[in-house]
């Protein structure tokens, strides 16, 4: 089925490791972000890509690494997991000018 | 910068009453605004959108929202609520040029039987 796919769907990491949250679109979409949602705190950006090779940092950028390679995937990067980093993290994708972004289903993250 | 309210945790109605969801934003300019649910365990869904025309916007599943440019408002409203819509409900803005989407805080809504 077309649209976002996120890898995991759930990660127990301890604090300092570090590891790759995977996300793929087939909707051959140009734009492309990261969001963590936390309670009480809706949504909030962590980073965003306008296209392949170009990156670029939202509201919550520390402690989080991304590359935009290819227009399909979008790879956040935890470099040392830290427990404020727990939360559930959620890709989306859209067309340039698109009226609405497609949102994965989410990768819930445990950092003990 | 753009900002969106949803002043209400967590909104409360029996099932076949009207609902409503609050949100009040803050913009620079031409709002573009949006409503999203999210069931348990899911992401994201799309409900509406409104950016220029009708203030009253139609979405998925019977919901529809009531643009208000002098009370800033963009209420998430449906005529007879079901407990299925039992969700959690996100308003959102657009950011000028990119979709960066800036999210509300969120309202739990529960439909008792």
């Amino acid at each position: 089925n077309a649209g976002v796919t996120q890898t995991p769907k759930f990660q127990v990491l301890k604090t300092g490791q570090s590891m790759t949250l995977q996300c793929a679109q087939d909707m051959n979409h140009e734009y492309m972000s990261w969001y963590r949602q936390d309670p009480g705190m809706g949504l909030r950006l962590i980073h965003y890509s306008v296209g392949a090779g170009i990156t670029d940092q939202g509201e919550v950028p520390n402690g989080y690494n991304v590359s935009r390679s290819t227009t399909e995937d979008f790879p956040l990067r935890l470099l040392s997991a830290a427990p404020s980093q727990t939360s559930v993290y959620f890709c989306a994708s859209s067309f340039p000018g698109g009226l609405y972004a497609f949102f994965g289903q989410g990768t819930r993250l445990t950092v003990v | 910068a753009q900002s969106v309210a949803q002043p209400e945790d967590q909104v409360n109605v029996a099932e076949g009453n009207p609902l409503t969801v609050k949100c009040t934003y803050s913009v620079s300019g031409n709002p573009y605004l949006f409503w999203y649910v999210q069931y348990p365990n899911r992401g994201l869904q799309f409900l509406l959108k409104y950016i220029t025309g009708d203030n009253l916007v139609k979405g998925s599943y019977g919901f529809e929202a009531e643009f208000n440019k002098s009370q800033t408002s963009f209420h998430l409203k449906k005529p007879s609520a079901l407990v299925s819509d039992s969700a959690l409900y996100f308003c959102a803005v657009r950011d000028t040029g990119f979709q960066k989407l800036v999210f509300g805080t969120g309202t739990r809504l529960l439909v008792s039987p």
